[in-house]
């Protein structure tokens, strides 16, 4: 199994840019879900999605953030225009419907915006 | 709303000598709790979690966590750290109102150990 694959792993970008993050959960997962993670506010759940659907967005931070599942196996969370104050690691997670609850992560994107 | 507290931002430990992280939880029932280790550049990896039924749950390499229900805690073990266990460890519950699907984590305690 290759675990959940996201891209790119760093990206550096200039403040107002267009930046998308991909997430390719474990197949056969149902759940996935985006986590941003920073030394102030620590790990923060952004969205997550239930069968490609979107469930919760109550922690999307504005309207510069969206993400999107157009398919069981693939995701994109993207900020357009991107700000200094998005400078973090972003992490995807997915998990398997049921009682299993575990969540496995990806390895993360770590994102720099000058 | 449900919160998870890690009271020790950081932790230094000798290697060989024992460990304790603690994780204090608010949840009126029996909650769904987890340990997750992130090491330096990598995502989180899943330690052990507790649904039910014995309160003292193994882990991978060789961690151990304890459910107190009447302290609210989930504290971390292990009885002797190796220098490969510097990391950050995160608590996390599982929040009700989501058919527990969605986990809320702790700050995290990062684990130094020293020679």
């Amino acid at each position: 199994d290759a675990g959940v694959i996201q891209s790119p792993r760093h990206e550096v970008t200039e403040m107002g840019q267009e930046v998308t993050l991909r997430c390719k959960p474990i197949s056969g997962h149902d759940y996935l879900f985006w986590y941003r993670q920073t030394m102030m506010r620590g790990l923060e759940l952004l969205i997550y999605f239930n069968n490609n659907v979107p469930i919760d967005d109550s922690g999307m931070p504005e309207d510069r953030f969206s993400a999107k599942m157009p398919n069981a196996s693939f995701s994109t969370l993207k900020i357009q225009p991107s700000e200094p104050r998005d400078s973090a690691v972003y992490f995807c997670a997915s998990k398997t419907d049921g009682s299993s609850y575990e969540q496995y992560f990806g390895p993360g994107t770590r994102l720099t915006v000058t | 709303a449900q919160s998870v507290t890690q009271p020790d931002i950081h932790i230094t430990v000798s290697e060989g000598a024992s460990l304790e992280l603690r994780c204090n939880y608010s949840y009126g029932a029996t909650p769904y709790l987890f340990w997750y280790v992130q090491s330096p550049g990598q995502g989180l990896q899943l330690l052990l979690k507790y649904f039910s039924g014995d309160t003292l749950v193994q882990g991978i390499k060789g961690f151990e966590a304890e459910f107190k229900r009447s302290q609210s805690s989930f504290n971390l073990r292990k009885p002797s750290v190796h220098w490969s266990d510097a990391a950050e460890y995160f608590c996390a519950v599982g929040a009700v109102g989501t058919g527990f699907q969605k986990l809320v984590f702790g700050t995290g305690t990062r684990l130094l150990v020293s020679p």
